[in-house]
Formats: C-alpha cells, sequence, structure tokens
C-alpha cells in the first residue's frame, strides 16, 4: 500500500525567506507526482505536476524536484511572502486506476 | 471551462438521511475520484471511476454508494448518514495517460446532526 509523508508538518518563516517542504513516498511505482495548495476552508489548487520520467518542474517562484528511486520529492519555494501561507500536498498518482495517495500536508505560515 | 463543478457547498443532514453529492465535469476526463478530508486523517479515496459503467472502492467506501452512467456525472451517494460522515467532501477528475494530472472540485461541506 502507498505511504506518503510529508516533513515539516508546519512551518513558519519571516517573509523573504527561502524555504523547502519534503515529501516522501514508499512504492516508487508511480505515474506522477502532484503538488497542491489548499487556503483554509477552500478546495485543492494544483501547484505542479511531475511525471515519472522527470526531474522537475518549474512554475514562477516553485520549482519541485522527484527522485523516484529514492521516494523523495521537494517543493521548494523561493522569497516567500504572506500570500504563501497555506496548507501544500504531495500527492503520488499510481496503481492500475491511477489513484491519488496524499501526504497529511506542511502548514506553512510566512510573516510579514 | 468550468472544471469540476460541486453541489451543495454546504448541507446539514440529520442521521439516518439519505443525499446525493453531485459532481459534474466538462473536461472529458475518463477517471473520476471521491475523498473525503478529515482533520488529522487527510485526503482519503471513497469511491473511483475509470469510465462511464465502472466504479470501485477505495479506502473508506462503507455508508457511500456511486455510478458513473456518463463521462461527465459521478454522484456519491450518502445512504443512512451518521456523525461520523461529517467531513469535507472532494470530487476529482483526470484524463488517463501518465502525463495528466487530478483537478479538484470546490468541495462539499457536509454536517450530520
Amino acid at each position: 500500500k502507498q505511504e506518503v509523508t510529508q516533513i515539516p508538518a508546519a512551518l513558519s518563516v519571516p517573509e523573504g525567506e527561502n524555504l523547502v517542504l519534503n515529501c516522501s513516498f514508499t512504492d516508487s511505482a508511480i505515474y506522477n507526482l502532484q503538488w497542491f495548495r489548499q487556503d483554509p476552508g477552500k478546495g485543492l489548487t494544483s501547484l505542479l505536476l511531475i511525471q515519472s520520467s522527470q526531474r522537475e518542474q518549474t512554475s514562477g517562484r516553485l520549482n519541485a524536484s522527484l527522485d523516484k528511486s529514492s521516494g523523495r520529492s521537494t517543493l521548494y519555494i523561493a522569497a516567500s511572502q504572506p500570500g504563501d501561507s497555506a496548507t501544500y500536498l504531495c500527492a503520488v498518482i499510481s496503481g492500475s486506476a491511477r489513484q491519488l495517495t496524499f501526504g497529511s500536508g506542511t502548514q506553512l505560515t510566512v510573516l510579514p | 471551462n468550468a472544471g469540476v463543478t460541486q453541489t451543495p457547498k454546504f448541507q446539514v443532514l440529520k442521521t439516518g438521511q439519505s443525499m446525493t453529492l453531485q459532481c459534474a465535469q466538462d473536461m472529458n476526463h475518463e477517471y473520476m475520484s471521491w475523498y473525503r478530508q478529515d482533520p488529522g486523517m487527510g485526503l482519503r479515496l471513497i469511491h473511483y471511476s475509470v469510465g462511464a459503467g465502472i466504479t470501485d472502492q477505495g479506502e473508506v467506501p462503507n455508508g457511500y454508494n456511486v455510478s458513473r452512467s456518463t463521462t461527465e456525472d459521478f454522484p456519491l451517494r450518502l445512504l443512512s448518514a451518521a456523525p461520523s460522515q461529517t467531513s469535507v467532501y472532494f470530487c476529482a477528475s483526470s484524463r488517463t495517460g501518465g502525463s495528466y494530472g487530478y483537478t479538484f472540485g470546490s468541495g462539499t461541506r457536509l454536517t450530520v446532526v
């Protein structure tokens, strides 16, 4: 059974810092890995999708890497802003029915 | 493009009542799924479908029923609501093939009293 772990569970940083969120998964037989953002009381917004054959993806200040063989992904956020405050969820797509398995998330607070 | 649309956004039910949570997507996605999100438990898969007429159980299927008569719609039925089904429910869809991710609806917040 696929299991996804995210570290840290919570993170508080001052504005402007660069930061790294970690995600690990137990079964390396994945199709893709997807990072989401969730604001309080809201739905999930897709940030980045990394296909299993890729090593990284970038979107603006966000960069996600994937090391499938070691079962790890990192989300790098450059020059953090208060508007980045949210919960960040990592999910892997695996299995015959391409199911999503989620980590429990990292709650990020960026202090002005 | 509307994406994935869920209705209602909020619902309060009494124990024992039944209801249907609606999910519709206009992207011609083959895969559709239902998740529930609970504090401390994360997002857990309830049921999923890989195409019209094909459904299967996820991690927490008990108390829920699904059907998929069209590509666009994937309703989730609560047969006899229980307080343990108080949660936020999300519907998601994806295209088939290895290069696609999932798109989520905005969720339904359900309270069972």
